[in-house]
């Protein structure tokens, strides 16, 4: 069975601060990845997705990057955090194929606070 | 453009009660379509999913959903909530072969005692 971890649970930064959240999959070989934010109370916004090692692709950038190191790890980064960046973190691999109907299954999500 | 609508933030209903949850998309041709619940600071499961077929899907905990073409809509339901159903409700959807999966804003369902 496939299982996602994301770290780290939760984080209290300053503004102007690095920032690294991290998303390790296991059991799925090449799996597609994606990063989700979610404004307190809101809906989730789609920031990034990756669909092999070393490639990563945009949607909405909100001064953040995202790489793909491994090909079971995607980390999300920024070198100078913003009061903007709070929220939470999701990240979530997408299943392939009619039988898994391009599902999204997501990790326990990370909890960012800019102060 | 894609898009994903629940007109409705906040839905409060009696334990017990039946429950529909409205989900109205926007695409060119048929997507995918998802509902996923997020209990209290936590990630999203999956509650059911549809593509093709019969229009009324079945999903975890007693929960089903219509599929609607003539109307893009794709609405949860319940016949009985449990206090326990209180959680946000998302409803997705994407297209085959696309990388994007588009989210409405989600439904805030209260059950009271």
């Amino acid at each position: 069975a496939q299982t996602i971890h994301q770290w780290p649970v939760a984080e209290i930064k300053a503004v102007g601060s690095p920032l690294s959240l991290g998303c390790t999959i296991k059991g799925k070989s090449s799996p597609n990845l994606y990063w989700y934010w979610q404004a307190t109370g809101g809906t989730l916004q789609q920031l990034f997705y990756s669909i092999t090692v070393g490639q990563v692709e945009s949607v909405v950038q909100l001064n953040l990057s995202a790489s793909r190191p491994k090909d079971d790890q995607f980390i999300l980064s920024t070198e100078k955090l913003l009061l903007s960046h709070s929220g939470f973190y999701l990240c979530a691999w997408r299943g392939t194929g009619r039988n898994s109907g391009n599902t999204l299954y997501f990790g326990e999500g990370s909890r960012l606070i800019v102060v | 453009a894609q898009s994903v609508t629940q007109p409705d933030a906040r839905v409060t209903v009696s334990e017990g009660a039946s429950l529909q949850l409205r989900c109205k998309y926007s695409y060119s041709g048929t997507p995918y379509l998802f509902w996923y619940v997020q209990y209290q600071r936590q990630g999203l499961q999956l509650l059911l999913k549809y593509y093709s077929g019969d229009p009324v899907v079945q999903g975890v905990n007693g929960f089903e959903a219509e599929f609607s073409k003539s109307d893009s809509s794709f609405h949860l339901r319940k016949a009985s909530v449990h206090w326990s159903d209180s959680a946000v409700y998302f409803c997705a959807a994407s297209m085959c072969g696309g990388y994007k999966v588009v989210f409405g804003s989600g439904t805030r369902l209260l059950v009271s005692p």
